[in-house]
């Protein structure tokens, strides 16, 4: 059964510091992997995905993620926080097999804090 | 950008009442989902639906609840006799056609309030 995990309910980064939300996963074969964000009342907005090729996939607002493979990890990251990227953010998955994306699983979320 | 219409942004009911949330989902997509997230935490699915059936549906969606889309343009979800637990947001979501790779576009949110 698919799953994803991320394992902070919380992340505290300064302003201009590097930041990473983890994720992992758990499916069968070769997954797809998606981050949204969320703001406050706001619904879901995608942010990246991985699909096949490049480990490194870019995103909206200067985020990116790595899948890895062999951790069976897919960490969104960014170079320099910003306050405004405090939010929270979810991790999820699908099974490429899946093509009605009927079976999406999303992660519990990880609440950025990110202090000027 | 197209988006993802919810209304009402805010519905007050006293349980045992009947309620419908409505969707319009983005005009050429073809797969909708409603999801219910209880006070910012997780994001848990309930149901979607694709060519005018429920393609899948979690063990929260119980007889309690339908989805309809009854004119071409809209998505409802209709919550029958409410209980003080179905408080929470309802999102709804649509993604484009074939292909497990697309992403699903969210609404803002329906926050239902059982009194």
């Amino acid at each position: 059964a698919q799953s994803v995990a991320q394992p902070e309910d919380q992340v505290n980064v300064a302003e201009g510091n590097p930041l990473t939300v983890k994720c992992t996963y758990s499916v069968s074969g070769n997954p797809y992997l998606f981050w949204y964000v969320q703001y406050p009342n706001r619904g879901l907005q995608f942010l990246l995905k991985y699909i096949t090729g490049d480990n490194l996939v870019k995103g909206s607002y200067g985020f990116e993620a790595e899948f890895n493979k062999s951790q069976t990890s897919f960490h969104l990251k960014k170079p320099s926080a910003l306050v405004s990227d405090s939010a929270l953010y979810f991790c999820a998955v699908r099974d490429p097999e899946d093509t009605g994306g009927f079976k999406t699983i999303f992660g519990a979320g990880t609440r950025l804090f990110v202090k000027a | 950008e197209p988006e993802v219409t919810q209304t009402p942004s805010h519905q007050v009911t006293q349980m045992g009442q009947e309620v419908i949330l409505r969707c319009v989902p983005i005009s050429n997509h073809l797969y909708f989902y409603w999801y219910r997230q209880i006070l910012g935490q997780k994001v848990e699915f309930l149901v979607s639906f694709y060519n005018n059936e429920i393609s899948e549906k979690s063990e929260i969606f119980d007889d309690q609840f339908s989805v309809e889309r009854p004119d071409g343009s809209n998505f409802t979800l209709k919550i029958r006799s409410t209980k003080l637990e179905d408080s929470a947001m309802y999102f709804c979501a649509s993604r484009e056609g074939t292909g497990a790779s697309q992403p699903q576009h969210f609404g803002d949110g329906t926050r239902l309030s059982i009194l």
